[in-house]
């Protein structure tokens, strides 16, 4: 079946833009999770989602992001006034849930955001 | 220190030797840990599960020390497809996974 996709693949910004990711999760999958990953670095979690709930945003660096998941389903990420120390991969994980830290994570391919 | 490390390599290797790496953990009430492999400029993909009392999965061989806190990634015989970089994973909970920086690794012919 189709695994986990995003779009867009690559964005390209100006400091200060607002950027919307968007993340589709294998269906059937109730956890999602949003990571970021810098060259060099593992993935940095950002929040995740049990259903439609945001059970954990302890990740996100500040106010400037922002996640939503309104059906439990699809789910944006958005990140307000992009700053250069932005720019990264954005990885989307789904998990079957909720069993918590056992299940196997399934990634989707990211977006490489870039911030000039 | 971060939570979990590993030794960023890079490993390089001739093909069909054995190589092995480890990473570490430090919170105590980690509760699962994995293996995932990340090729260049691709997402993460699980490679194998940890459990306590090992295990293996064809040429691959996962170990979980508990009391010292530790896990390893052996590799036999291996093959120029094994380059990538590996990722260990531990988990505390549903939101507290923790990856590691990644062990690059390289199979020369």
């Amino acid at each position: 079946g189709a695994g986990v996709s995003q779009t867009p693949s690559n964005k390209v910004t100006e400091k200060g833009k607002y950027v919307e990711l968007r993340c589709d999760p294998i269906s059937g999958h109730t956890a999602l999770y949003w990571y970021r990953q810098s060259l060099g670095q593992g993935p940095e979690f950002l929040i995740y989602f049990q259903g439609t709930g945001a059970a954990d945003d302890s990740g996100l660096p500040n106010d400037r992001f922002f996640a939503v998941r309104p059906e439990g389903s699809v789910s944006t990420l958005k990140i307000q006034r992009t700053e250069r120390g932005d720019s990264a991969v954005y990885l989307c994980a789904s998990s079957l849930g909720p069993t918590g830290s056992q299940e196997t994570q399934y990634f989707g391919p990211g977006t490489r955001l870039l911030v000039l | 220190r971060k939570e979990v490390e590993q030794d960023p390599g890079p490993f390089n290797v001739p093909e069909g030797a054995t190589v092995a790496f480890n990473c570490t953990y430090s919170n105590s009430a980690s509760q699962s840990f994995f293996w995932y492999r990340q090729d260049c400029r691709k997402e993460p993909k699980l490679l194998m599960s940890v459990y306590s009392s090992g295990n293996e999965d064809g040429r691959f061989t996962a170990q979980l020390n508990r009391a010292s806190q530790y896990i390893s990634l052996l590799i036999r015989d291996s093959k120029l497809s094994d380059s990538a970089t590996y990722l260990c994973v531990v988990g505390r909970s549903a939101s507290k996974i923790i990856f590691g920086s990644g062990t690059r690794l390289s199979i020369r012919p």
